[in-house]
């Protein structure tokens, strides 16, 4: 069954601190991974997408890797700004012709304190 | 560039109610996502659209839920009636195609409480 799962599933840091959050799918074949913010009471706003290729991609302080052999994925935040307090959800776009589901991760909700 | 546009973006009902909620994506676009997030939850799919075809409904419950995309253009979600499990949040999602590698848009979602 494709599956995301992301962990922690919330988690909390000193402005300014560096975090690291984690996804793990079993999403087969696999198209692409992508990263979203969704601030509270607002959309998902996109913040990298990676194919099976890509290793590394950043935005800003903002940096996304992608290991496709273990199927696992990271999103690193560098001195984080308590404009960084959001969930943060990883999608997966299965590989499969004529698929074109997305599979989303349940989030993990970061809160950013001064 | 105008984003996905959805309203209302609160909406506060009481159960066997109805409901609608309205999608305008970005220009051009034609693929149109509605998903249900209920809180703490990651989007799940309610229906996709390519222009004003259905292309995945398979988990709209569709006993109550409704949806249609006139012209290829807006679209409309409809509840009727409402149960308390459907307090989430709806979010409109549009990207120009179904190309796997299309960036997917989102609005800001329609919130909706069920009393």
């Amino acid at each position: 069954k494709n599956q995301v799962e992301q962990s922690p599933q919330s988690l909390i840091i000193l402005e300014g601190k560096n975090c690291t959050l984690q996804c793990n799918y079993t999403v087969s074949p696999f198209s692409n991974l992508r990263w979203y913010k969704q601030d509270t009471g607002r959309g998902p706003v996109s913040l990298t997408i990676m194919t099976f290729s890509e290793n590394t991609k950043s935005n800003g302080r903002y940096t996304a890797t992608l290991d496709a052999d273990t199927k696992q994925s990271s999103l690193h935040i560098t001195a984080s700004q308590l404009s960084d307090s959001a969930s943060y959800i990883c999608v997966v776009r299965p590989g499969r012709s004529g698929t074109y589901k997305y599979i989303f991760g349940t989030g993990t909700r970061l809160k950013v304190l001064a | 560039e105008a984003g996905v546009a959805q309203s209302p973006r609160y909406k506060i009902i009481e159960k066997r109610q109805s409901v609608a909620f309205w999608c305008n994506p970005i220009s051009g676009h034609a693929t149109l996502y509605w998903y249900q997030q209920i809180l703490g939850q990651g989007p799940k799919l309610l229906i996709q659209f390519q222009n004003n075809g259905v292309v995945d409904d398979s988990q709209l419950p569709k006993d109550r839920f409704s949806a249609e995309r006139l012209k290829g253009v807006d679209s409309t979600l409809k509840i009727q009636p409402a149960k308390l499990e459907d307090s989430a949040v709806y979010l409109c999602a549009s990207s120009l195609d179904r190309t796997v590698h299309r960036e997917l848009f989102f609005g800001e979602g329609s919130r909706l409480t069920v009393l």
